[in-house]
């Protein structure tokens, strides 16, 4: 069955910047769009961006514009989200979330990447 | 209105039936998917399309849209059901998603 693998935990300083990948097995990648959701400890989910793999287009929440950038590797099955400029606010769980590209519903989630920020 | 709207909390009596509801513009567009979240995991898909279930989910969940107000019922709550329940569509531009603020379900 279809499955999202991501990496393991990060401890960043602020100022730094962090890459969380997410590996699809069991599945069609090229098929995918994975977007990228975030949830800071106690708070609700939010939309980071997304990629479209086929396409190798990605989007972006204005919120993130300018500060992360989406990328996929066919090749690997594994898509990457990077964040730069990290701040204690950037403290939360990462989750990378699939749905196949022309459907508007996402149907398998990572199980997620606790990256905090503290100096 | 790029913003979806759920209200915080909500509880039901065990057995009993709850509604909880998500507004927004986008909806007027595009079906809402609702998402089940318990503490210390990953969000699932509990409702698409309106209202189908993947495979896992109770047939006791059920969806509804209206206007600008997508839907989640739980006829016959269990003490399972105790979750935080997310709304999420795409916006008006097709490209970006949206997530409610969630609803943290309690049942008595």
């Amino acid at each position: 069955q279809a499955q999202l693998e991501q990496s393991g935990a990060e401890v960043k300083k602020p100022g730094s910047s962090v890459k969380v990948s997410c590996k699809a097995s069991g599945g069609t990648f090229s098929s995918y769009a994975i977007s990228w959701v975030r949830q800071a400890p106690g708070q609700g989910l939010e939309w980071m961006g997304g990629i479209i793999i086929i396409f190798g287009t990605a989007n972006y929440a204005q919120k993130f514009q300018g500060r992360v950038t989406i990328t996929a590797d066919e090749s690997t099955s594994t898509a990457y989200m990077e964040l730069t400029s990290l701040r204690s606010e950037d403290t939360a769980v990462y989750y990378c979330a699939k749905n196949d590209y022309s459907r508007s519903y996402l149907d398998l989630w990572g199980q997620g990447t606790l990256v905090t920020v503290s100096s | 209105s790029s913003e979806l709207t759920q209200d915080p909390a909500v509880s039901v009596a065990l057995g009993q039936t709850v509604r909880i509801t998500c507004q927004g513009d986008s909806l007027r567009v595009y079906y809402a998917s609702w998402y089940q979240q318990k503490p210390g995991q990953a969000p699932i898909l509990a409702i698409y399309d309106k209202n189908k279930r993947p495979s896992g989910i109770p047939d006791r969940f059920s969806g509804s849209n209206s206007g600008n107000t997508a839907s989640l019922t739980i006829t016959g709550a269990q003490a399972e059901d105790e979750a935080d329940y997310y709304c999420s569509s795409r916006d008006s531009s097709g490209n970006h998603w949206m997530f409610g603020g969630g609803t943290k379900l309690t049942v008595l």
